[in-house]
This record gives structure tokens, sequence and C-alpha cells, in this order.
């Protein structure tokens, strides 16, 4: 199906572990982003990328790593999992220009234990 | 820092209109109002947004105030699937992130 998608939906890992989130939009839209999103602190944005191979850092780009080295793909890697980052992780995509509706996948729900 | 202010919570009957008041008054000449929504335990949706002029889609109306300081997203016909938290955002066009605050949950009763 076309849209944006996220995996896995659910993910539960120890402190310490590596963990990748994917996201896939179908859209070949330039833009790409992540947010997570706590209790008391609504959606924060971790990294966003223009386009293929072009990242940039927002909010609370510590500890994560990611990558664009396809337009369609863009993973956000946990290299060493803590507690505080438990959270709801949300991937968005919008189309370059105007009209930059940015549009959400359905979330990835992380619990470090 | 927030550059909106919105009521914590509203309330509207089904079948009602749904206003949403959000106030920007530090908003810069090149900045839109934007609204997005968040069901719960979705990721959030764009509703509509504008510079200056009102707008309509087939979701909402926006009615931005001739001084650019307010802004009011009107639901005409409030359902039960309205239910959800309202992000009222300013910001430049142009793909830049967004930057949600707390937003207003909005519940719709039956």
């Amino acid at each position: 199906d076309a849209g944006i998608t996220q995996s896995p939906r659910y993910k539960i890992t120890e402190t310490g572990r590596q963990v990748t989130l994917m996201c896939h939009q179908t859209w070949s839209h330039s833009y790409m982003f992540w947010y997570r999103q706590d209790l008391g602190h609504g959606l924060r944005l971790i990294y966003y990328s223009a386009a293929a191979d072009i990242t940039d850092k927002g909010e609370v780009p510590d500890g994560y790593v990611v990558s664009r080295s396809k337009t369609e793909n863009f993973p956000l890697t946990l290299e060493s999992a803590t507690r505080s980052q438990t959270s709801v992780y949300f991937c968005a995509s919008s189309l370059a220009g105007a009209g930059d509706e940015q549009f959400f996948g359905p979330g990835t729900r992380l619990t470090v234990l | 820092d927030a550059k909106t202010t919105q009521p914590t919570s509203m309330d509207c009957a089904e079948g009602r209109a749904a206003n949403l008041p959000c106030n920007h008054s530090t908003i810069s000449g090149n900045e839109y109002v934007y609204w997005y929504r968040q069901i719960h335990s979705q990721g959030p949706q764009y509703i509509i947004h504008g510079l200056k002029n009102n707008e309509t889609n087939e979701m909402a109306s926006l009615i931005i105030t001739e001084d650019r300081k307010s802004s009011t997203l009107i639901l005409p016909h409030a359902t039960l699937r309205d239910t959800a938290v309202y992000y009222c955002i300013v910001r430049v066009a142009g793909n830049t992130p967004l930057v949600f605050g707390k937003g207003t949950r909005l519940s719709v009763i039956a």
C-alpha cells in the first residue's frame, strides 16, 4: 500500500542494546522527519532530512543516529538504548515546496528496560 | 519557546460547531498558521493552514484576525471522531520542521 509506514510498531529492548526503527514512504517525498512523543513534552524533533544524504539535527538528537541513503527510507538508530529513550516515535514526510503538509506514520512504541 | 497559546481542553456537543482558539501575538509577516490534530495513539494529521486570509477545506475553516495575532479553527459539525488533541503551529512555509506545543484536547460529547 502507498503511504508512510513504520516498523516495528512495538519494540521492547534492554538498556545498552542497539535498536533501529524503520521508516518507509512511497511518495518520493524529499523531506523526512523523526519526532518523539513523551507524556508532558509533546512531540519533539529528533532529526530531519531534506534529501538523500542530507540530514540535520533537531531539538533532541543526542543518542540517535540517522542515515538517508535512499529517498524512501529514513532509519533511526539508538546506538546504546537508555531508559530515557522509552517513547513513541513518529516518522513524517513532506513534498518539497509549497503545500508542505507533513504526513505522519502510525508510530513505533519503544520500551527500554 | 512556544509561539502559540491554546486552551488546555474544550468540550463540544456532537453536531455543533467546535471553535478552537489560538493566540500567536508574536507572529512574523512570513509565518503561516498551521493546524494539526492527533487522535489517540495515531500520528498527527494535517488539517489546514493560512497566512492572512480565511481558509476552508473539507475538514475545517480557519479564521485569522486582521492583525494576525490570533486565529480560530472551526469544525462546522463536530462528530465523536473529531475527539483529539489539536495543535496550532506558527512557522515559515517551506518544509521547516514542526514545533508542537501542548495543544487543545477537544472532547466531542454525544
